[in-house]
């Protein structure tokens, strides 16, 4: 059963600390998204990654990271350095990113909580 | 640039009515454009999508959308509204720049059915 999977559902942080979202998919798509949902705004890009072992800064990316070493995995760090991280936040994919008619499949969310 | 207005934050209709979420866009080009679901605390799911074949474009769940680029235009309607489409619906234009493609989310719209 293809899909994208994040983990965890929910996620409870203390000011000053550092928290890593988990994003999977087995679909095979080569490209990667992250966003963040809050209300009112639709979602906001923070990073997102055409290829292994490449990412670009999305619309929001300060007090964020991520990495992709592998094509089916692309985790979200939110650090210390994020002001507001409090929020829902959506990884998704897509087969490629340079054909401007591919659309993007979702996972779950993971909504963040800072205490 | 790419942008899109959705110009209802809020619809209410009753179950069996006629469902319309109005739609705007913005684009330097011929885009793609899609329609997408949220129901609470989950993921998006692709409703229907336009990429400059037929200009009424049919979707899952009943629902369609008409493009009409002499309004900039992108309206989701569905003829009778059942009670599990109560959801968030977003309107998105692909943007496709040097850096892949991206998308461009509208603020959502809040879908409420009443029995």
């Amino acid at each position: 059963d293809g899909g994208i999977t994040q983990s965890p559902k929910y996620l409870f942080r203390k000011e000053g600390q550092n928290v890593t979202l988990s994003c999977e998919q087995n679909l095979n798509h080569d490209a990667m998204y992250w966003y963040r949902q809050d209300p009112g705004q639709g979602l906001r890009l923070i990073y997102y990654s055409q290829i292994v072992n490449d990412f670009q800064k999305g619309d929001i990316a300060e007090g964020y990271s991520v990495s992709r070493e592998k094509k089916e995995s692309f985790p979200l760090t939110v650090t210390s350095a994020q002001k507001n991280p409090t929020a829902f936040y959506l990884c998704a994919s897509s087969r490629t990113s340079g054909t401007y008619n591919n659309e993007q499949f979702f996972g779950p969310g993971t909504r963040l909580t800072v205490l | 640039a790419q942008s899109v207005t959705q110009l209802d934050s809020h619809v209410s209709v009753s179950e069996g009515t006629p469902v319309l979420l109005r739609c705007n866009y913005s684009s330097s080009y011929s885009p793609s454009l899609f329609w997408y679901v949220q129901h609470p605390n989950k993921g998006l799911q692709l409703l229907l999508k336009y990429t400059s074949a037929a200009t009424l474009v049919k979707g899952i769940n009943g629902f369609e959308a008409e493009f009409k680029k002499s309004e900039t235009s992108f309206h989701l309607t569905k003829p009778s509204a059942h009670m599990s489409d109560a959801a968030e619906y977003f309107c998105v234009v692909s943007h496709l720049g040097l850096d892949g493609n991206k998308l461009v989310f509208g603020a959502g719209t809040i879908l409420r059915v009443k029995s």
